[in-house]
């Protein structure tokens, strides 16, 4: 099976400006999540998808949104970007993103915003 | 709420010696417990998770971690480590769904 992929790798904006993020996860799964690392803050949870709903969400403002779609595939969007938005972006899919799954993650997006 | 604690964000060890990764975790309800690896420039890569049963995990490369509910571990072990193990180690937590819950990681250097 194909694994986990995020489009773009990098990415390099303006303040301001607003980005979006796409990443597929591995076949026949239909969690996604996603996670933004950065040196300072570490591996945090941004939120999580699952048959189109956001089902869990994490202490991120609202300029950070995402979607699902029927086909698993999830889009997340930062709009208004900031100097601190730059990090490296990582999604993560498993089957139903229940207790215990192993998630699996994509190799990431790095946003660098100037 | 969950927490997980890494020891020591650099450890470095010779080529062969033992490796050892701490962890500690916090939570009010039975965990599940990852250790993942980032190499650089990639994701992360799950070595080795703990959900039930048998409290000494085997996971990928030779690594193992033991969980210890009384001393709240799960520290992660290589009895012999090789040149490709340089890269970051994290450990991390989840309770009632599949979010996790990093520590902040520890970087391995592996010297000849």
């Amino acid at each position: 099976k194909a694994g986990v992929t995020q489009t773009p790798r990098y990415l390099i904006k303006t303040r301001g400006q607003q980005v979006t993020l796409s990443c597929s996860p591995i076949s026949g799964h239909r969690s996604v999540s996603w996670y933004q690392q950065t040196p300072g803050q570490g591996l945090q949870f941004l939120f999580e998808y699952f048959s189109e709903t956001q089902r869990n969400k994490g202490n991120f403002p609202g300029r950070f949104s995402g979607r699902q779609f029927s086909n698993s595939r999830s889009e997340m969007n930062v709009s208004t970007l900031e100097l601190g938005d730059s990090a490296l972006y990582l999604c993560a899919s498993s089957f139903g993103g229940g207790a215990g799954e192993t998630q699996y993650f994509g190799p990431g997006t790095r946003l660098l915003v100037l | 709420a969950q927490s997980v604690t890494q020891l020591g964000s650099h450890v470095s060890v010779s080529e062969g010696a033992l490796v050892l990764l701490r962890c500690n975790y916090s939570s009010s309800v039975p965990p599940y417990l990852f250790w993942y690896v980032q190499y650089p420039n990639q994701g992360l890569q799950l070595l080795l998770k703990y959900t039930t049963g048998a409290t000494l995990v085997k996971g990928i490369n030779g690594f193992e971690a033991e969980f210890k509910k009384s001393e709240t571990s799960f520290h992660l072990t290589k009895p012999s480590a090789h040149m490709s193990d340089a890269a970051e180690y994290f450990c991390a937590v989840s309770v009632r769904t599949d979010k996790l819950i990093f520590g902040t990681g520890t970087r391995l250097q592996v010297f000849p």
